[in-house]
């Protein structure tokens, strides 16, 4: 079982619908990250948290420690969102783990 | 471009072939990594260097070897490789060792085949 599951692994949206994509741990952790990756392979950070909620133009990131547990929003998705989204937890000793992934694709 | 950059962006190579590749940034970061990334599997962390020198090989076999000359760049010779290791290879760096506080910012990946 890995350590870091997300769901869901794939998902298709309408533009303009609001996305949610979670992501579950087992582990203690001192950060998670949220990643993009478009076709092609190169990867973007969206962002990195260990508390509470962060907002980039349309897209939020919350996290509950408790829970260990973090969601990925997208408000008024569009088809440039279409990208896999990763979600990646960093624990205390420096190590980190990676979810596989949720496909997302909005179509106009 | 995050900033990194990686060549060659595609490698077919036969089992017996030595290749490397080459991971390079210009951000000025003090850590550099290699990820593997296979079909349906999560990103595997291969290698970490901080200051050119290597601080974790996460039980990767000897047929990969990293190299890091610089703070600057990276490279990843191979040799006998195996057509399970066709993967996607991606390189990152961060202003200093993985953290809670040190974004990581990744190449755009080689898309290895072994033939």
């Amino acid at each position: 079982k890995n350590e870091v599951e997300q769901s869901p692994q794939n998902l298709t949206a309408q533009e303009g619908e609001f996305i949610t994509i979670n992501c579950s741990y087992s582990v203690g952790i001192s950060a998670l990250h949220w990643l993009q990756q478009h076709p092609g392979g190169g990867i973007v950070s969206l962002f990195m948290l260990s508390s509470g909620k962060k907002k980039h133009g349309r897209l939020i990131a919350t996290i509950n420690i408790q829970e260990k547990h973090s969601s990925l929003h997208i408000t008024a998705s569009h088809p440039r969102d279409s990208a896999v989204y990763i979600c990646a937890v960093l624990r205390f000793s420096n190590q980190f783990y990676f979810g596989t992934g949720t496909s997302l694709t909005v179509i106009p | 471009e995050t900033g990194v950059t990686q060549t060659p962006r595609h490698l077919v190579m036969g089992m017996t072939n030595k290749k490397s590749l080459k991971c390079e940034q210009h951000l000025g970061h003090n850590a550099m990594y290699w990820y593997k990334q296979s079909a349906k599997k999560p990103l595997e962390l291969m290698f970490v260097y901080n200051f050119k020198e290597q601080t974790e090989n996460n039980s990767v076999p000897s047929r990969f070897s990293p190299e890091c000359p610089n703070s600057s760049h990276l490279f990843l010779h191979l040799h006998t490789l195996q057509p399970e290791d066709s993967a996607l290879y991606l390189c990152a760096s961060s202003q200093g060792r993985m953290s809670s506080y040190n974004e990581q910012f990744f190449g755009p990946g080689t898309r290895l085949t072994v033939l």
